[in-house]
């Protein structure tokens, strides 16, 4: 029963090039959610999907970053023109949907991807 | 501007002793909670949630108590093990939303 997966574990970019994030749900979950982590803070959360729509995106910088979770295939969370910033661990979690029981709003967490820019 | 706070970044108790960590927030719209535990280079696991219908939820070692009034929450880890050492953080979010608001964690060091 796999968990949440994510890839790259690391990802090193240099400043203006593409960063590529991808994030793998749970089996049976059809919710995923992308967070970040700056050193030393707690998680902010940036997009919220389910397959093919884009919920909340209230965390979500205006520009450069952008989220899909298509019918196939992974989540990809794409951060174009990386700036020095955008260093982070990106963390994406899935539930299986949402409702008043909990196991419906229990967010299970990937690995993360550390992210660094050059 | 912090919705859900987390005032004590580090916390030390002996192994076998209680710990204590707390979570306040400020948005009452807030119903459903809920407690991860992190270790370094890993995502954050989910430990507990309550609802805001409950003032209290146990499992095992771990206990939350919810103060709506104070809007206030608290894990509670008996008895406290050196592998509970980890990041522990509160999330919360209004009408059972998705949308969970993390605090800054609160780092636990349980002493043999």
């Amino acid at each position: 029963n796999a968990g949440v997966m994510q890839n790259p574990r690391h990802l090193v970019r240099r400043r203006g090039q593409e960063a590529r994030l991808r994030c793998s749900p749970m089996k049976g979950h059809s919710h995923v959610y992308w967070y970040r982590q700056l050193p030393e803070e707690g998680l902010k959360f940036m997009v919220y999907l389910q397959k093919e729509n884009i919920i909340d995106e209230s965390g979500m910088p205006k520009e450069r970053f952008s989220a899909e979770f298509p019918k196939e295939g992974p989540s990809i969370l794409r951060i174009q023109q990386v700036v020095r910033g955008d260093s982070a661990a990106y963390f994406c979690a899935s539930s299986r949907g949402q409702g008043p029981q909990s196991s419906y709003n229990e967010q299970f967490f990937g690995p993360g991807t550390r992210l660094t820019v050059l | 501007d912090q919705q859900v706070k987390q005032n004590s970044p580090s916390l030390s108790v002996q192994e076998g002793r209680i710990s204590i960590l707390n979570c306040d927030y400020t948005n009452s719209m807030f119903d459903y909670f809920l407690w991860y535990k992190k270790y370094p280079a890993e995502g954050p696991t989910f430990l507990i949630s309550i609802s805001s219908i409950k003032d209290k939820n146990e499992d095992g070692r771990f206990t939350v108590f919810l103060n709506k009034s104070a809007k206030h929450l608290s894990l509670h880890i008996v008895p406290s093990q050196p592998g509970d050492s980890a990041v522990y953080f509160c999330a919360a979010s209004a009408n059972y939303g998705q949308n969970f608001v993390f605090g800054p964690g609160t780092r636990l060091s349980v002493l043999p």
